[in-house]
């Protein structure tokens, strides 16, 4: 396993236009994040799975952004009707939940420019 | 409201001086702290955890300390190396849990020189 990865590394999409990315997890890891960054700024926390079950999201996370964990494996997040302001770095992460207090370990991101 | 301020201005030092970089926090009580590297155009590695309960951690050049009294985090990279030129960004996780979900502080740029 090579780590977390995220497809696609970049993304140009028209405004109102619909994206989705996708996460592979590492494998054994049961818990995955989504956090935006935009220039400048540290990560924002957007949702989070454990498993399949998707227990948190943010108040960032408007009704437009979806995210699924199917199969408590791969991730999809979603953006509907994209907007300008929706441009920034999604960073997916994964870690174990079995390892009491650990670190996230992120992917490269998908770099989303709605023009 | 919850608030986590890094040094906002690049932090410019010579090789082989010592890195200081400081994550403050207010309206926060959180069970741990991390801290993170970030290169341009690539997600944060981690580097080190520290509990509430720990005043000190150390790997190899790197140090940190966690004072919940001043609500202040101090990260220090020894014997600095021009790789190390990077952001550094801290990252807290709340008593309440949250499924050790992250809150990011703004990220301190370093530059280490020749």
């Amino acid at each position: 396993d090579t780590g977390v990865s995220q497809d696609p590394r970049h993304k140009i999409t028209k405004r109102g236009q619909n994206v989705t990315f996708r996460c592979d997890p590492i494998s054994e890891h049961n818990r995955l994040y989504w956090y935006r960054q935009t220039l400048g700024q540290g990560p924002e926390f957007l949702t989070y799975f454990q498993n399949e079950a998707q227990l948190e999201k943010s108040r960032l996370l408007s009704d437009r952004f979806s995210a699924e964990r199917p199969k408590g494996s791969f991730s999809t997040l979603e953006i509907q009707r994209t907007e300008q302001g929706d441009s920034a770095m999604y960073l997916c992460a994964s870690s174990s939940l079995g390892q009491g207090l650990t670190e996230a370990f992120f992917g490269q991101g998908t770099r989303l420019t709605v023009v | 409201s919850q608030k986590i301020e890094q040094n906002s201005e690049a932090l410019n030092i010579q090789e082989g001086k010592t890195a200081t970089l400081t994550c403050n926090y207010t309206n926060y009580s959180p069970a741990y702290l991390q801290w993170y590297r970030q290169d341009p155009g690539r997600g944060p590695v981690f580097l080190l955890l520290i509990r509430e309960n720990e005043k000190e951690k150390r790997k190899e050049r790197l140090k940190v300390t966690f004072d919940t009294t001043l609500k202040q985090s101090l990260f220090h990279i020894t014997a600095s190396q021009p790789a190390d030129s990077a952001t550094y960004l801290c990252a807290l996780v709340g008593v309440t849990g949250g499924g050790n979900k992250l809150t990011f502080g703004t990220g301190t740029q370093l530059k280490v020189e020749l």
